[in-house]
């Protein structure tokens, strides 16, 4: 049971590149989200998902895309990368029924775009 | 104004000491209220959740919400160099959370 894992762990980009982040859960979890998190400015919500081939946006989504094609999977593209995208990118998930007591966070993924 | 506001610290005690973090929001409609722990380079753990008013105490730790003057607390108790971490207040805003930007605790043993 490895809960909630994150993929990579580290990654370098140079401006416009591009690149997918892998958020993978074995919980079964309805609910999926990706979260930024820069020096002073807590989580901020970029996208989520409450269900299989479902996708929202937070409140920071610009730049980015996501997709849940498999329950287990929510997938967080950055198309063009810029610096102001160098962060510390966490997901979460959490069960169906919003119980708090199954609220789960990844590693996190250190992004650094130059 | 940001929805949800936190001290960012860093707040050093000795051990022992009893801690307590606080945060203030603007949003009325919340409901549920939540306490992280975030050890360096690790990702958020639940600590305690509250829903609306009142105190929630377990083990060390004791939260407190206050719906009326919009403000949480977290207490720790017999603080432990262990419980060095940067402390995060959230609130369920319609299935999504709403962080707070979090204090450092730096436990002096």
């Amino acid at each position: 049971n490895a809960g909630v894992t994150q993929t990579p762990k580290f990654r370098v980009l140079k401006t416009g590149q591009s690149m997918t982040l892998l958020c993978a859960q074995d919980m079964n979890h309805e609910y999926m989200y990706w979260y930024r998190q820069d020096p002073g400015m807590g989580l901020r919500l970029i996208h989520y998902s409450v269900g299989e081939g479902t996708t929202a946006k937070g409140e920071v989504p610009d730049g980015y895309n996501v997709s849940r094609l498999k329950k287990q999977n929510f997938l967080l593209g950055l198309e063009s990368a810029a610096p102001s995208q160098t962060s510390v990118y966490f997901c979460g998930t959490q069960g169906a029924g919003w119980s708090y007591n199954e609220q789960f966070f990844g590693p996190g993924t250190r992004l650094t775009v130059l | 104004q940001k929805e949800v506001e936190q001290d960012p610290g860093p707040l050093s005690v000795p051990e022992g000491a009893i801690v307590s973090l606080n945060c203030t929001y603007s949003n009325s409609a919340f409901q549920y209220f939540m306490w992280y722990r975030q050890y360096s380079r690790k990702g958020p753990e639940l600590l305690m959740y509250t829903y609306s008013s009142g105190n929630k105490e377990d083990g060390r730790f004791t939260a407190q919400v206050d719906k009326s003057s919009k403000y949480i607390s977290l207490f720790i108790r017999d603080s432990q160099p262990s419980d060095s971490a940067t402390y995060l207040c959230a609130m369920d805003s319609s299935y999504k959370l709403i962080f707070g930007s979090g204090t450092r605790l730096l436990v002096r043993p």
